[in-house]
């Protein structure tokens, strides 16, 4: 069964440190997996995707993700925090075995930027 | 476009009592999903329609939940009779259909509707 880690419920950065949101999977198959970012009051909004092409993916808003196969993870950074990228984010696999396209969360990750 | 709604964006009800959510999806798009998030947990999946005929209801939790989709639109979820352990965030999703089996679409998800059991 696929399933996803996301290790930190909450991080701390100071505005303009580095991000660095952590994320493994577990999947029997090669995986496509994404990013989810959550802003108050909204929905989920994609930020980026694997699906088996180049490994560095770049997103919207100056985050991108490397997919690591052999050590399964998909870690999601931006050079630079800025104060409006606090929100909540999710890592993602799809169930890929099922075929029905549903995706599978992590437990998500709150970032906090301080000024 | 517009997204993919929700409604209502809150509900709080008496254990027991009846909800129903609904979801209006992206026009166009006949894949909709239905996701739940637990206070505290991650976001788990609960089902999937292709135009009006359940694709997958793995993770329905019991019977109290009935989803609908009439005529491949919108799409009603009924929680009857709500428990307290029904609290939780539900979000709702849509994509347009592949042209290949293992093609993915982005899911455009709603903003949620917040449902609270007391």
């Amino acid at each position: 069964a696929q399933s996803v880690t996301q290790l930190g419920s909450h991080v701390s950065v100071s505005e303009g440190a580095l991000v660095l949101l952590r994320c493994n999977y577990s999947s029997s198959v090669p995986p496509y997996l994404f990013w989810y970012v959550q802003y108050p009051n909204q929905g989920l909004q994609l930020l980026l995707k694997y699906t088996s092409a180049a490994t560095l993916v770049k997103g919207i808003n100056g985050f991108e993700a490397e997919f690591k196969k052999s050590e399964t993870s998909f870690h999601l950074t931006k050079p630079s925090a800025h104060m409006s990228d606090a929100a909540e984010y999710f890592c993602a696999v799809s169930d890929i075995p099922s075929n029905t396209g549903k995706l599978i969360f992590g437990q998500g990750t709150t970032l906090q930027v301080k000024p | 476009e517009a997204g993919v709604t929700q409604f209502p964006s809150h509900s709080v009800i008496e254990k027991g009592q009846t909800v129903t959510l609904r979801c209006d999806p992206i026009s166009g798009h006949d894949n909709l999903y239905w996701y739940r998030r637990v206070m505290g947990k991650e976001i788990k999946f609960l089902l999937h329609f292709v135009k009006e005929s359940k694709q997958d209801e793995s993770g329905m939790p019991n019977n109290r939940f009935l989803a609908e989709r009439t005529g491949g639109t919108y799409s009603t979820l009924k929680v009857q009779p709500a428990e307290l352990e029904d609290s939780g965030v539900y979000f709702c999703a849509s994509t347009r259909t592949g042209v290949f089996r293992m093609d993915y679409n982005e899911q455009f998800f709603g903003p949620g509707t917040r449902l609270t059991v007391l």
